[in-house]
């Protein structure tokens, strides 16, 4: 099975500041990775799909890149709203594997 | 409005059965995919379980397969998850999640969850 590694696990940055975030396929898996974003205490949302396209409502602030097997995700100005951990889900095929987490924290 | 609701979560005995229901709204129920995503408490999210639109395909994590079963009733619009032989490590908010198309795909639309307690 294909595993999803993200990193890193946890980030402490200032509102304002650029943000990456890492996910890493063991295998190819072309575009079919998808991001979630979960607020505390919250459900998992959908932010962006086909690695790039971003969901509809979603700020435009988040934005995806990457090809079979590194992705990444960035916020170009942290916002205090943006406090989360963010997940990459790899969709090729069954399983539909989870990275394990980033939690973004405002310095 | 796309409504997702689960129910049935609750507490088990370890080796214990419980039936998740998710009832879904506002789309047209049998022409997409839907997935069981559950989060233990403190951790990250955890892919289970996902069926095609029709139900003709399901697929399990290795760590459930045996012991989980992943069913829907499109005449009802509803997606079960049959948990039989439960442990310790299975207690979790389990989520119901809509894919966005009619097989393996992401996931468009969350439900609230339901809690799976397993304790003796």
């Amino acid at each position: 099975d294909i595993q999803m590694t993200q990193s890193p696990s946890s980030l402490s940055a200032s509102v304002g500041d650029r943000v990456t975030i890492t996910c890493r396929a063991s295998q190819g898996i072309s575009n079919y990775l998808a991001w979630y974003q979960q607020k505390p205490g919250k459900v998992p949302k959908l932010l962006m799909y086909a690695a790039s396209t971003l969901q509809s409502g979603v700020p435009s602030r988040f934005s995806g890149s990457g090809s079979g097997t590194d992705f990444t995700l960035t916020i170009s100005s942290l916002q205090p709203e943006d406090v989360a951990t963010y997940y990459c889900q790899k969709y090729t095929s069954a399983p539909l594997t989870f990275g394990g987490g980033t939690k973004v924290e405002i310095k | 409005e796309v409504q997702l609701v689960e129910s049935g979560g609750g507490l088990v005995q370890p080796g214990g059965s419980l039936r998740l229901s998710c009832a879904a709204s506002g789309f047209s129920f049998s022409s997409y995919a839907m997935s069981w995503v559950r989060q233990a408490p403190g951790k990250g999210l955890e892919w289970v379980s996902a069926i095609s639109g029709s139900g003709a395909s399901t697929y399990h994590a290795d760590s459930v397969r045996g012991r989980f079963t992943i069913s829907r009733d499109n005449s009802k619009n509803t997606l079960y998850l049959q948990m039989n032989s439960l442990r310790a490590e299975d207690a979790a908010v389990y989520y119901c999640a809509k894919g966005a198309g009619y097989r393996n795909d992401y996931s468009d639309y969350w439900g609230q969850g339901t809690l799976v307690t397993v304790s003796s």
